[in-house]
């Protein structure tokens, strides 16, 4: 089975400015998808970004953007302009484009955005 | 709007009384998940539906299993709660694994449901 580590258990950033979550990935397949999804306290997991592997372009949306590198199977989320509603645990995931329909997940990052 | 909804949203229930936790969808997605999520760790896969086919994950419990009489619907049966058995579950949809389209592959989920074991 494929694993998700991240590495950053906790992270803290101050209001506005830019911060970097990591993840890192372990996989012999070639085609997949990457994902970062955001569980605010006591509320719903929602998708916040998806790469697809065989993209070369870094995924963007609007202040979320991510830095997919293969060869390194590092996938990592950087947040510009950050806001106290960012604050939440994210969790990055893995799936293969083709074969099985489980999704992996990494141990999550607890994010807190300082005033 | 298209979504995933589960009931739920808390449950109470004491130790070794069977629960059942259900979740329906909207999106029309051919696979159906069930996660178990504790306290600020990552979601661990229970089980999933492609279709009808059922996949149970090599260390999912007895205790726990699974219906899924259509498309939309999907039901968690937990047959004798354990203290352990205190956690967040979500249901979760997608696509199947090649399936074309846009948003195609990626994971919907549900609000959750709290169990609570006395």
């Amino acid at each position: 089975a494929q694993t998700v580590t991240q590495s950053q258990p906790e992270m803290s950033v101050q209001e506005a400015e830019t911060v970097t979550l990591s993840c890192t990935y372990d996989t012999s397949e070639s085609d997949y998808y990457l994902f970062w999804y955001k569980q605010p306290p006591s509320r719903q997991m929602i998708l916040v970004i998806r790469q697809e592997a065989y993209k070369q372009q870094n995924a963007t949306e609007n202040r979320f953007s991510v830095n997919f590198q293969k060869a390194a199977k590092s996938f990592s989320l950087k947040i510009s302009d950050s806001q106290l509603g960012d604050a939440a645990m994210y969790f990055c995931a893995y799936r293969s484009r083709v074969t099985g329909n489980q999704f992996y997940f990494g141990t999550g990052t607890s994010l807190t955005v300082i005033p | 709007d298209a979504m995933v909804i589960q009931n739920p949203r808390y449950q109470v229930t004491q130790f070794g009384k069977p629960v059942t936790l259900s979740c329906s969808q909207t999106l029309n997605h051919n696979v159906m998940y069930w996660y178990q999520q504790k306290s600020s760790q990552a979601p661990k896969l229970l089980f999933h539906y492609y279709d009808k086919d059922f996949n149970n994950e090599a260390d999912t419990p007895d205790n726990f299993q699974s219906r899924r009489p259509n498309t939309s619907f999907c039901f968690l049966d937990i047959r004798s709660p354990g203290l352990g058995d205190a956690a967040m579950y979500l249901c979760a949809t997608s696509r199947g694994a090649g399936t074309g389209g846009s948003g195609a592959n990626v994971l919907t989920f549900g609000a959750g449901s709290r169990l609570t074991v006395l």
